[in-house]
């Protein structure tokens, strides 16, 4: 299989803190993660490309200082959102490739109040 | 970079009918095309997949056909059941680097009464 964990799996944080969001790959080795956001009845969008031991790939307007991405092993990539606002709050969700086949998180619903 | 279109972006059907969605890309480079279904508060999961070197791929009620020369690829569902009832999206990928790198569809919301 190829099983992809994220955890939490909702969390609410009050306005300018920093939250923590972690991505693993239960039963494979993924070297590269992906981290999207997601609107309702939207579709995926894509905020950035992880590779392991290397720094990460953003997309066009999203603030890599304020959405730090670690990716520390082939297992584990970090988002974690700094100093965060209301309109921060959506659903984040990761994805870990095993070649070229992408496997997804849960997601993790983030509310900032 | 690479775009893809997806139409339609809703539909319905009645059950046991079939439902197609389409998707173009505009990078010839592109060469993985997955498709995904996304149940409502759940993630996205790959149902079926093609590569550029397939004219067409089929895994029971489910499709995929891909026509490289007008750049675009479709999803065919026959027999609609309601628990066929989510959001699709297509993708078309490239590969760059040691990754293939997604560019996904804005979704097909499909609704199958019965």
């Amino acid at each position: 299989g190829a099983v992809v964990s994220q955890h939490p799996s909702w969390v609410i944080c009050k306005s300018g803190t920093s939250v923590k969001i972690e991505c693993r790959s239960l039963d494979f080795q993924a070297t590269t993660m992906f981290w999207y956001r997601q609107f309702p009845k939207q579709s995926l969008m894509l905020m950035a490309t992880s590779n392991e031991g290397s720094k990460a790939t953003y997309e066009q307007g999203v603030e890599k200082d304020k959405f730090l991405i670690n990716h520390a092993s082939l297992t584990l990539s970090t988002l974690t959102v700094t100093s965060a606002h209301p309109e921060d709050s959506s659903f984040y969700i990761c994805s870990a490739s095993k070649s070229s086949e992408q496997y997804f998180g849960p997601g993790t619903r983030l509310t900032v109040t | 970079g690479e775009n893809v279109e997806q139409h339609p972006s809703t539909l319905s059907v009645q059950e046991g009918d079939s439902a197609v969605i389409k998707c173009t890309y505009s990078d010839s480079a592109s060469n993985y095309f997955p498709w995904y279904k996304q149940e409502l508060g759940k993630r996205p999961q790959l149902i079926i997949d093609i590569r550029s070197n397939v004219g067409e791929k089929k895994d029971q009620r489910i499709a995929v056909t891909l026509n490289k020369t007008a750049k675009h690829f479709s999803l065919h569902i026959t027999e609609t059941q309601p628990e066929d009832s989510a959001v699709y999206f297509c993708a078309a990928s490239m590969r760059a680097g040691g990754s293939y790198i997604p560019t996904f569809g804005r979704g097909t919301s499909l609704i199958v009464h019965p």
